[in-house]
């Protein structure tokens, strides 16, 4: 079974924070995405990376950067924390390619709250 | 832009009940798929189905079952004789083609909440 493990499920910080959140995969899928989750609005992209050292932008990408220095490990950086990114952050991966529709494996996500 | 509308916020039924979660979708895309995921309270997300959009079949597995039509761009989604261990958020989703080389971004619904209850 494909395992996607971010590193926390719940995470508290401070305003102005340097924020990280890690997330591994063990499949060896190209293509590895963070969402966020906020009642009434479903999951929004954040960013997402094809391959490695290789970022695109999702819907939501301000206040956010990512690094993918490594195949099965992408990281969300929240550069200065602040209240409005308080929120369920969601990391998936699938195979990648284009015209290959494989479907995204998640998580279990990090609860964070920013103080 | 793509588009993918669940309409039902919440929808409470008791165990027993048969209960069609609707989801329509919005796209210029001839080629995509659609994706339905569960979300247990325990928050992990679990894929269910993928259809492509040239597969209009109806699809059954065990107690779930998926209605694709392409002439309303619906995709609605049932599960017979429903079980409280089926309560969770429900969400559709649309696969876009993407022009960068890695592809297949998804574009989720809002989600509908199901409460099965004894």
């Amino acid at each position: 079974d494909v395992k996607v493990t971010q590193s926390s499920r719940y995470l508290v910080k401070r305003t102005g924070e340097k924020v990280f959140l890690e997330c591994v995969q063990d499949m060896d899928h190209e293509n590895m995405f963070w969402y966020r989750q906020d009642p009434g609005l479903g999951l929004r992209l954040i960013y997402f990376s094809y391959d490695v050292k290789m970022k695109e932008k999702g819907d939501i990408p301000e206040g956010y950067s990512v690094s993918r220095e490594k195949k099965e490990r992408f990281s969300l950086i929240l550069e200065s924390a602040s209240t409005n990114q308080t929120s369920m952050y969601l990391c998936a991966s699938s195979w990648g390619g284009t015209g290959i529709f494989g479907a995204q494996h998640f998580g279990d996500g990090t609860r964070l709250s920013i103080l | 832009a793509q588009k993918v509308t669940q309409a039902q916020t919440e929808i409470s039924v008791v165990e027993k009940e048969d209960v069609t979660l609707d989801c329509v979708y919005e796209t210029r895309d001839t080629t995509y798929y659609l994706f339905w995921y569960k979300q247990p309270p325990s928050g992990e997300l679990v894929f269910l189905i993928r259809r492509n959009s040239f597969d209009e079949q109806n699809e059954i597995s065990g107690r779930y079952s998926w209605n694709f039509q392409k002439s309303t761009s619906s995709f609605n989604f049932t599960i017979t004789a429903s079980q409280v261990v089926d309560s969770a958020v429900y969400f559709c989703a649309l696969s876009e083609a993407g022009v960068t080389g890695g592809g297949n971004k998804l574009t989720f619904g809002t989600g509908t909440q199901l409460k099965v209850e004894l």
